[in-house]
Formats: structure tokens, C-alpha cells, sequence
């Protein structure tokens, strides 16, 4: 079956602007993480929804930051007025029901903002 | 405050012989490791996994150990292929009340297995 599903695989903006990446996780995966990956470390957990709400967004580095997933499906990583060092790879990932299971990565969104 | 360290870089080894990938962790509330294999390009895919209540976890050519005491584990590769060259991350998380499964990771060993 399909797996997580990231677009775009890259956005390249500049220092300001606005920007949203999504993630399709897995069909009938209730349980959906935020990752940021930058260069030379690991992923870097920033939110976890559990169907339709936010239930650890503990990792979001600021209020710039902000996450949806309004139907429990698809969600949309949101991130305003973008930095230089937010450049880095997003990574989503799903899980089947809860934070016991699996989680199963996207490609991941490479960000680079100028 | 690096919670999961991965202290070497990177590891070459000679096809057919042993890799052994090395973490290290600091914070006692974990009680389940992770291993995961990134490709270039593509997201980390998870490879196999170690709850705290064991010492041994073996899945073919993967074998993980845990030294609850140690705070280490390490991710045996018998024997190893050229197809097993990627990145390695090792990932802790905690379960119990409250607890969100967020993974924690380290930062990476790249492993080449020369043919």
C-alpha cells in the first residue's frame, strides 16, 4: 500500500515569506508526527497529533511554527515570516493508533529559505 | 542537551563481515529503543526495536543489544551487504502515562560497506 506522502520534496523561499508543507500519512493512521532534520543531526520532534488534535506540541521551536490536521488525515505543517535557520528537512510520520506503534517516515520536505 | 548520542560518525567495514553501530543514552526514563536506516532522499525506514524489559532483539542479519546499566545499545549487522550502507539513527522513547511517543534520536552514523 502507499505509504507517507510529503509535498513539495523541496521548496526553496526567501527570508519572511510565508510557507506550508503537507503530509499524507498512511490510510487509517490515527497518529501523526512533525520531524525537522537539519543538516549532520537527527530528527527533531516538534508536534504530535492524535486524530484531529495537537496532543504534544512541545517541539515547535517558536509561534511561527503551527500545525493542523483538521479532518484527522492530512496535515499542514505552517511556518510565518521564515528564517535562514529554518532551512532544513521536514519529515512526517504515522503511526497506526498510538504512541506504542510503529511510526512509518515521509521523504520528507527539504526547506531552504534565502 | 543530547538525550541520544551517537558518537561515531561513520564506519567502514568489508563486505561480509560484522558492522556493529553504537548509542548511547542518558535519560533512565526510556524503556524502548529504535533503530532506523535512511537512504539518501528518502525518509527514515525503521529497522528493529528493543523494549527495556530485554537485553537481545534479533531480526536476521540485526541483532540489537541493551545494557540497561550501560545506558548503551548497539546494532549488530551479520553479515554485512553493500546494500546496507546508509545512515543509522538509534531512537529512544518512553511509554507510560503522558507519554506521546515522541522519538528521541541520535545524530547518525553513515555505515559504507565496501564489496
Amino acid at each position: 500500500g502507499a505509504g507517507v506522502s510529503q509535498t513539495p520534496s523541496n521548496k526553496v523561499t526567501e527570508k519572511g515569506k510565508y510557507v506550508e508543507l503537507r503530509c499524507d500519512p498512511i490510510s487509517g493512521h490515527t497518529a501523526l508526527y512533525w520531524y525537522r532534520q537539519s543538516l549532520g543531526q537527527g530528527p527533531e520532534f516538534l508536534i504530535y497529533f492524535q486524530g484531529t488534535g495537537a496532543a504534544d506540541d512541545s517541539g515547535l521551536p517558536n509561534d511561527r511554527f503551527f500545525a493542523v490536521r483538521p479532518e484527522g488525515s492530512v496535515s499542514t505543517l505552517k511556518i510565518q515570516r521564515t528564517e535562514r535557520g529554518d532551512s532544513a528537512v521536514y519529515l512526517c510520520a504515522s503511526s497506526l493508533r498510538d504512541n506504542t506503534d510503529t511510526q512509518y517516515f515521509g521523504p520528507g520536505t527539504r526547506l531552504t529559505v534565502l | 542537551d543530547q538525550q541520544v548520542k551517537q558518537n561515531s560518525p561513520s564506519l567502514s567495514v568489508q563486505e561480509g563481515r560484522i558492522s556493529i553501530l553504537n548509542c548511547d543514552y542518558t535519560n533512565s526514563m526510556f524503556d524502548y529503543f529504535l533503530w532506523y536506516k535512511k537512504y539518501p532522499a528518502e525518509g527514515p525506514t525503521f529497522l528493529i526495536s528493543i523494549s527495556s524489559i530485554k537485553d537481545k532483539n534479533e531480526d536476521g542479519r540485526f541483532t540489537v543489544f541493551l545494557n540497561k546499566s550501560a545506558k548503551h545499545l548497539s546494532l549488530h549487522i551479520v553479515p554485512s551487504q553493500p546494500g546496507d550502507s546508509a545512515v543509522y539513527f538509534c531512537a529512544a522513547r518512553s511509554y507510560g502515562s503522558g507519554n506521546t511517543g515522541k522519538l528521541i534520536f541520535g545524530q547518525g552514523t553513515t555505515l559504507q560497506v565496501k564489496p
